[in-house]
């Protein structure tokens, strides 16, 4: 089975240009994350979906940040204008209500960020 | 992550064991879990426990839970160079939401 796909797997952008993520959640999988990795604040959880649907995105640093799920398929996070502090790795995770018992998550390979 | 702590670092010879620590703030947490992240590599499950167990071994990996002191550790006996990653301690707070909490993770590293 397909695993979490994430594009692209590596970025480099200017600051102020647009930054756009994308993330393929496991089939079935009705939940969808998205956190962001850096050596200073390590894991955070951005926001999280369910069923498509944004339950949480208390995470969201600020507006210059925006996720989308259109559909079970699909969801991108978006940067606009980006700045250099964006500079991440950005994960994207699914899970399944089935799976509640052990509430496992299933990441990507992760969206390397460096905003010059 | 802030309610779940870990030390940040952990250096150990290959063929030693390796002990990673973790405290954790919900006592009524149901399970705890040990994510691993290599190089490169988003995180995958490594094991779990479930909060009425103290203790779960799986092969290499023993899973220790204390919950009168908040505490998990993962110890992996004969350590290999290939366990170099980053190891997440995680807990699921009980209620409805099932979203685990983070550490910030502990860097393994083994010296051959």
């Amino acid at each position: 089975d397909a695993g979490v796909i994430q594009s692209p797997r590596h970025e480099v952008t200017e600051m102020g240009q647009e930054v756009t993520l994308r993330c393929k959640p496991i089939s079935g999988h009705d939940y969808l994350f998205w956190y962001r990795q850096t050596m200073m604040r390590g894991l955070e959880l951005l926001i999280y979906f369910n069923n498509n649907v944004p339950i949480d995105d208390s995470g969201m640093p600020e507006d210059r940040f925006s996720a989308k799920m259109p559909n079970a398929s699909f969801s991108t996070l978006k940067i606009q204008p980006s700045e250099p502090r964006d500079s991440a790795v950005y994960f994207c995770a699914s899970s399944r209500t089935v799976s509640r018992r052990t509430g496992e998550l299933f990441f990507g390979e992760g969206s390397r960020l460096t905003v010059l | 992550g802030e309610d779940v702590e870990q030390s940040l670092f952990l250096s150990v010879r290959e063929g030693d064991s390796s002990v990673i620590n973790c405290t954790y703030t919900d006592s009524s947490s149901t399970y705890l879990y040990w994510y691993k992240q290599e190089p490169g590599a988003g995180l995958q499950l490594l094991t779990y426990i479930f909060s009425n167990m103290d203790m779960k071994q799986d092969q290499r990996l023993t899973v220790l839970l204390n919950k009168k002191d908040k505490h998990l550790s993962l110890r992996i006996a004969d350590t290999q160079t290939g366990d170099s990653a980053i190891y997440f301690c995680a807990e699921r707070p009980p209620g409805g939401s099932y979203i685990p909490t983070f550490g910030r993770g502990t860097s393994l590293i083994v010296h051959p």
